[in-house]
């Protein structure tokens, strides 16, 4: 059985920077892109990126490639996001999402990671 | 950027009705499109993908169709428990890009 297990929820302080976990199992990690996606409270969903694990190779929106770094490490099977400079803007749930390739979509996703600015 | 107009931004259906949510895109996406539910607190769950096929555990009584860059979902006599967020997301290129979502209440 496929699954995603993200890590728990954070409060980060705002110019710090936190790093969320995406477990993968049921599956060969380094077979599908995982991509990550913002929901704003009370908002719709955004695209941050994607991390291809066997390449190590990534790919963001432009409004994320100064917030969010994507790696992976491949012995654990576990994707990360790292997100930095911390504002109030980034305060939102963090879902990771593995792409199944060809078609392209989401089949899988995380439970979702609940991140809290706040001084 | 290919942007993903989606309407309506909310609609209240009853259980006789047929449900449809559209998304226009702003070009071409060769039909990588897919529609998602989701539900308070819970990640989205893939409904339709390939612009017309039904993912696996899915009822069929949703379906996708396609006109022009118009895509659409129809949700034939819906359930109560179809009511959620509803999105589509076109992966035709990167940024992937999302609409902005329809409110689904089913009376």
């Amino acid at each position: 059985e496929v699954q995603l297990q993200q890590s728990g929820p954070e409060v980060g302080r705002p110019g710090s920077s936190v790093k969320i976990s995406c477990k993968a199992s049921g599956y060969t990690f380094t077979d599908y892109v995982m991509n990550w996606v913002k929901q704003s409270p009370g908002q719709g969903l955004e695209w941050i990126g994607w991390i291809d694990p066997e390449y190590g190779s990534t790919d963001y929106a432009e409004k994320f490639k100064k917030k969010a770094t994507l790696t992976a490490d491949t012995s654990s099977s576990t994707a990360y996001i790292q997100l930095s400079s911390l504002t109030s803007e980034d305060t939102a749930t963090y879902f990771c999402a593995r792409l199944f390739s060809g078609p392209r979509y989401f089949d899988y996703w995380g439970q979702g990671v609940m991140v809290t600015v706040s001084s | 950027d290919i942007q993903m107009t989606q309407s309506p931004a909310s609609l209240s259906a009853s259980l006789e009705e047929i449900v449809t949510i559209t998304c226009k895109a702003s070009q071409g996406i060769d039909d990588y499109l897919s529609w998602y539910q989701q539900k308070p607190g819970k990640s989205p769950q893939l409904l339709i993908y390939d612009a017309t096929s039904l993912a696996d555990g899915v009822p069929s009584r949703f379906s996708g169709s396609r006109s022009g860059t118009q895509y659409s979902l129809k949700i034939s006599r819906p359930q109560v428990d179809d009511s959620g967020i509803y999105y589509c997301l076109q992966s035709y290129s990167t940024p992937l890009t999302f609409g902005s979502g329809t409110k689904l209440e089913i009376k």
